[in-house]
């Protein structure tokens, strides 16, 4: 089976950095994937790692670590608009994704 | 291009009852998944379609089911639904044979079991 911890809630400034940290155990372990959701709203693919290192994408960045079973999100400059929930995924193989239960970002002025 | 798209996106079924939910897949692409989010919680897989047959599958029992057109529009449907059920249903499509992890999510439907 698969399971995955994420922190449940963060709080952050306007302007601020915060890192989403993801731990996993999983078999058949082909990459990790980021989707943010607002509330109400569909998940959206943010990012993927398939290796090792860091993958930047704008304001977005994120890092997997295959030996520690370990990634994270990074977000840069943050706006109120990136309040919502963000979750990390395993990819187990064709694009069978299973997600963490998700950290819910609450951005403040 | 459209996205995918999920109907209905809401309904109200008794406990006992089957439901059949659908979804269009994002132009180009062949497989088609589907996911259970209950309230607060991230999406659990339930199964993933490709080329018409069962091409992956979570911990749901036999009475989710599912199925794939050859025009790659899909339709999940659970039997004799339970309280649990409840939940929002996602349908999320992709291209084969990427394995990036990127799936495009519709809106989803939300099921209310009485």
């Amino acid at each position: 089976g698969q399971s995955l911890e994420q922190p449940s809630e963060v709080t952050a400034v306007e302007g601020a950095i915060v890192q989403i940290n993801c731990t996993y155990q999983t078999s058949g372990f082909y990459g990790l994937s980021w989707y943010q959701q607002h509330d109400g709203g569909a998940p959206t693919f943010l990012s993927y790692n398939g290796l090792d290192g860091l993958e930047e994408t704008g304001r977005f960045s994120s890092f997997l670590s295959r030996s520690d079973s370990y990634g994270y999100l990074l977000l840069q400059e943050l706006q109120m608009k990136d309040s919502a929930s963000y979750f990390c995924a395993v990819i187990t193989g064709a694009n069978n994704l299973f997600f963490g239960t998700g950290t819910r970002l609450t951005v403040i002025p | 291009e459209t996205g995918v798209t999920q109907s209905p996106t809401h309904l109200i079924k008794t406990r006992g009852q089957q439901v059949t939910l659908r979804c269009s897949s994002q132009s180009g692409h062949n497989t088609v998944s589907w996911y259970q989010q209950a309230l607060g919680q991230g999406p659990q897989f339930i199964f993933q379609y490709y080329r018409e047959e069962e091409n992956g599958r979570g911990n749901f029992p036999p009475r989710f089911s599912g199925l794939q057109f050859p025009n790659y529009s899909s339709e999940l449907n659970v039997n004799a639904l339970e309280l649990d059920d409840s939940a929002l249903y996602l349908c999320a499509s992709a291209v084969s044979g990427g394995d990036t992890g990127e799936l495009f999510f519709g809106e989803g439907s939300r099921l209310t079991v009485l």
